[in-house]
């Protein structure tokens, strides 16, 4: 149980492009999910934490424009990164909000901006 | 401030070796505790977890911590490494409604 499943797992894009990243829980509702980046040998920055029927609320230096989040349904969160740029490329990963505070993690993206 | 604090970057060991990777948290109010084990190229996989009762909690994989608050540690623990275990570990915890604080990972390498 309690599987997260992210979509795709590896995207290659060109500059000015815009790529969506989908975060599905599988096998249960997730009111809350969180957005995280992952620069190379570091640890998880929370980007912005996604509530179901509501607003993302953003953490701070992170730009609401340009990562647009929308959590449509109790399964599904997407992150979208709107006109790309290389500095963009990373590793994102999407968690879902389980019981007792317990977050289960997606596989994680693998962003590449050429 | 709530913050936790993994202490070591890079963790050796000896495979058939104690693995001890060491995690300290500050938190006003009382913590839930997690450890969570990243792969290469991986998300992040819950290793353990404490919330409430026994203060020693069982994990995946043979991985083990305790929470010990008069130290206001939980430091993770397995008896003896193997190979499969050379990951990032990250040490992280839930200080009430507020989204998980993470430490910054310890990098567990596994010498045959």
């Amino acid at each position: 149980g309690a599987v997260v499943s992210q979509h795709p797992s590896r995207v290659i894009c060109k500059s000015g492009t815009s790529v969506k990243i989908e975060c599905r829980s599988l096998d249960f509702q997730a009111t809350t999910m969180f957005w995280y980046r992952q620069f190379p040998k570091k640890s998880l920055m929370l980007m912005a934490t996604s509530n179901e029927g509501s607003k993302a609320t953003y953490e701070q230096g992170v730009e609401k424009d340009k990562f647009l989040i929308n959590h449509a349904s109790l399964t599904l969160s997407t992150l979208t990164v709107t006109s790309a740029h290389p500095e963009d490329s990373s590793f994102y990963i999407c968690s879902a909000d389980g019981t007792q505070e317990t977050q289960y993690f997606g596989p994680g993206t693998r962003l590449l901006v050429l | 401030a709530q913050s936790v604090t993994q202490l070591g970057s890079h963790v050796s060991v000896s495979e058939g070796a104690l693995v001890l990777l060491r995690c300290n948290y500050s938190s006003s109010v009382p913590p839930y505790l997690f450890w969570y084990v990243q792969y290469p190229n991986q998300g992040l996989q819950l290793l353990l977890k404490y919330t409430t009762g026994a203060t020693l909690v069982k994990g995946i994989n043979g991985f083990e911590a305790e929470f010990k608050k008069s130290e206001t540690s939980f430091h993770l623990t397995k008896p003896s490494a193997h190979m499969s275990d050379a990951a990032e570990y990250f040490c992280a915890f839930a200080p009430g409604n507020t989204p998980l604080v993470f430490g910054k990972g310890t990098r567990l390498s596994v010498i045959a």
